[in-house]
């Protein structure tokens, strides 16, 4: 079993529309969660943290079930400019920072 | 402030060749981290080093071999490539404060073994 698994989609919606992505993760020792957006061809770039008690930044807004091992991304009114790759990230609080991450999930946006 | 620079962008290889990719960040941060990343599976760690003068293993190190040069630089080998080492490798190097981090990538390189 992967330690951090999203649905691959590829997710196709009409500009405007609401989506949200799932991802869940197996390691409880998981500490600090992120969602990266990849645009094709490109490096992951941080699209925001995850905190426990839940952050939104601007149409973006994110969530943490701990006791479900659980994270969840919702884009409102979502742009064409929103197409890419959303990848769920995981890591434990040690010193290494090392990052797990999710295989992501395709988001296509139509006019 | 160039943020994490890598070289070289694309590079085809024989089978047995080698090569070094490199990279290098000038946003003074300690710890550097090798990925690769291959269709339909998330990016994997080759191998990361914590500070200057420290290298670990990660996920899928076999293959491959690392210098950290520097605080600047962190090199990744291929001493002999395989058709299965074709992938895109990302280097990153990581921002901490506190509880927050936050990884930045490079552009990525490349690597087709034939």
């Amino acid at each position: 079993r992967k330690e951090v698994e999203q649905d691959p989609g590829p997710f196709n919606v009409p500009e405007g529309a609401t989506v949200a992505f799932n991802c869940t993760y197996s390691n409880s020792a998981s500490q600090s969660f992120f969602w990266y957006r990849q645009d094709c061809r490109k490096e992951p770039k941080l699209l925001m943290s995850v905190y426990s008690s839940g952050n939104e930044d601007g149409r973006f807004t994110a969530q943490l079930n701990r006791a479900s091992q659980y994270i969840s991304l919702l884009i409102r009114d979502s742009k064409l400019s929103d197409s890419a790759t959303y990848l769920c990230v995981v890591n434990k609080r040690d010193s290494s920072y090392k990052l797990i991450f999710g295989s992501g999930t395709r988001l296509l946006v139509r006019p | 402030n160039a943020g994490v620079t890598q070289t070289p962008k694309f590079q085809v290889l024989k089978t047995g060749q080698s090569m070094t990719l490199q990279c290098a960040q000038d946003m003074n941060h300690n710890s550097m981290y090798w990925y690769r990343q291959d269709p339909g599976m998330g990016l994997r760690l080759i191998y990361y080093s914590a500070s200057e003068g420290t290298t670990d293993k990660g996920e899928v190190p076999n293959g491959y071999n690392v210098s950290r040069l520097n605080k600047r630089e962190f090199s990744l080998r291929l001493e002999s490539a395989a058709p299965s080492q074709t992938s895109v490798y990302f280097c990153a190097s990581i921002w901490t404060s506190g509880s927050r981090n936050e990884q930045f990538f490079g552009p990525g390189t490349r690597l087709t073994v034939l």
